[in-house]
């Protein structure tokens, strides 16, 4: 069965400083698909990045980055010189083919991550 | 916006009632997913359908059932409810499957008194 854990419940940062959050996949299908959502205070989901099996290719977006490891089964994310509005509840996700058509989500418990001014 | 609505936003009620949650998907997506956030057992699936047809069950209780209308527009119908059900519920939607990024409403957030 699939499985997504994020071992950091909590991190706590001051504006500017860089912060990394972990992500780690447990899954024995070999095509599946790694996504990160972005859960603000307001409570919505925000969807951030998908990532498929086959592209280990690292990606940035603005701040963000996210580096795919198949070797060691993890998916981390970067935020380069934080701000306060990146403060958050941020959850890893996975999604395998095991599922058919189907594609249910498996979420990690969450980083919740404080930017401090 | 991710395009999906979901109403109500807030919902009181309390043990014993039935409330029916609303979902409108983004325009072309035929998948609808249904997820309930706690505290204790975080994101968890419940419900899938696609194009009107149940797909994959969650851990889904037996007191809750849903159902995709052929507009598409998603139901989520609890009943019998419990001290416990007091929850975030999102909706979710897709445009097919399994390779296709999973968009969420703003959630409807459940208390049960």
């Amino acid at each position: 069965a699939q499985k997504v854990t994020q071992a950091q419940t909590e991190i706590s940062v001051v504006e500017k400083e860089d912060v990394t959050l972990d992500c780690v996949y447990e899954t024995r299908d070999t095509t599946y698909y790694l996504f990160w959502y972005k859960q603000p205070p307001s409570g919505e989901l925000v969807f951030l990045i998908r990532r498929n099996s086959f592209d280990e290719q690292n990606e940035i977006s603005g701040r963000y980055s996210w580096n795919f490891q198949k070797s060691t089964s993890s998916f981390n994310f970067t935020i380069t010189a934080s701000q306060v509005v990146d403060s958050a509840v941020y959850f890893c996700a996975l999604s395998d083919s095991q599922t058919g058509a189907n594609s249910k989500l498996t979420f990690g418990k969450g980083i919740t991550l404080s930017v401090r001014p | 916006d991710s395009g999906v609505t979901q109403t109500p936003k807030h919902l009181i009620t309390a043990t014993g009632q039935r409330v029916t949650l609303r979902c409108s998907p983004r325009s072309g997506d035929l998948s609808v997913y249904w997820y309930q956030q706690s505290l204790d057992q975080g994101l968890q699936f419940l419900i899938q359908y696609y194009n009107g047809e149940e797909r994959a069950k969650g851990n889904i209780l037996e007191r809750f059932s849903a159902q995709q209308f052929p507009d598409l527009h998603s139901e989520l119908n609890l009943s019998s409810l419990e001290l416990g059900d007091s929850a975030l519920y999102f909706c979710a939607s897709s445009v097919r499957g399994v390779s296709d990024t999973q968009y969420f409403g703003p959630g409807t957030r459940l208390t049960v008194l």
